[in-house]
């Protein structure tokens, strides 16, 4: 059975802390996202990974970074939290099949910045 | 970059009804047509997906059908159920790359 599993399911941080989001899948999948979901803007891409120590900045990337060091693990950090960083972050991962792009995703973290 | 809408934004209906939610795009390179059900406190799941080279894909009670020269696909749901009360979200994609664009989700309410 397919599972992406996030860290934490909920986060408490300060502004001004360095935070990192954990994310892996046990799926052996090339590709890997990190999202975050705010009410009435559905799902933005922040930063996404097709291979090992490979990333491409999403629709959103200001403010946040990633690393890839193995192929199942997805990391997305915030390295100054601010308020507006408050918000439902998802990971999702995928495999190209030749007939679907599916992406599975991780139950989410949200996260708060007080 | 793709432009997805999705509409409506908020759904309501009888139980045992139909619901149908729209999705339009812009990028004419997009072959993957995906609808994700996302349940409270959960992650989105796939639940139908249609590659461009098909009209229509049916599965039980749900159904996606493209209309590739207008740019848009639509989730038919029909005799519907308490249970699929949700978020939903298309997502074209299949592109240059592997990324989805997803579009601002449809909350669906059944009524019992």
């Amino acid at each position: 059975d397919v599972k992406v599993t996030q860290s934490s399911r909920y986060l408490v941080k300060r502004t001004g802390e360095k935070v990192f989001l954990e994310c892996v899948q046990d799926m052996d999948h090339e590709n890997m996202f990190w999202y975050r979901q705010d009410p009435g803007l559905g799902l933005r891409l922040i930063y996404f990974s097709y291979d090992v120590k490979m990333k491409e900045k999403g629709d959103i990337p200001e403010g946040y970074s990633v690393s890839r060091e193995k192929k199942e693990r997805f990391s997305l950090i915030l390295e100054s939290a601010s308020t507006n960083q408050t918000s439902m972050y998802l990971c999702a991962s995928s495999l190209w099949t030749g007939s679907s792009y599916e992406q599975y995703f991780g139950p989410g973290t949200r996260l708060t910045v007080t | 970059g793709e432009n997805v809408e999705q509409h409506p934004s908020t759904l309501s209906v009888q139980e045992g009804d139909s619901a149908v939610i729209k999705c339009t795009y812009s990028d004419s390179a997009s072959n993957y047509f995906p609808w994700y059900k996302q349940e409270l406190g959960k992650g989105p799941q796939l639940i139908i997906d249609i590659r461009s080279n098909v009209g229509e894909k049916k599965d039980q009670r749900i159904a996606v059908t493209l209309n590739k020269t207008a740019k848009h696909f639509s989730l038919h749901i029909t005799e519907t159920q308490p249970e699929d009360s949700a978020v939903y979200f298309c997502g074209p994609g299949g592109g240059s790359n592997y990324k989805l664009t997803f579009g601002k989700g449809t909350l669906l309410t059944v009524n019992p």
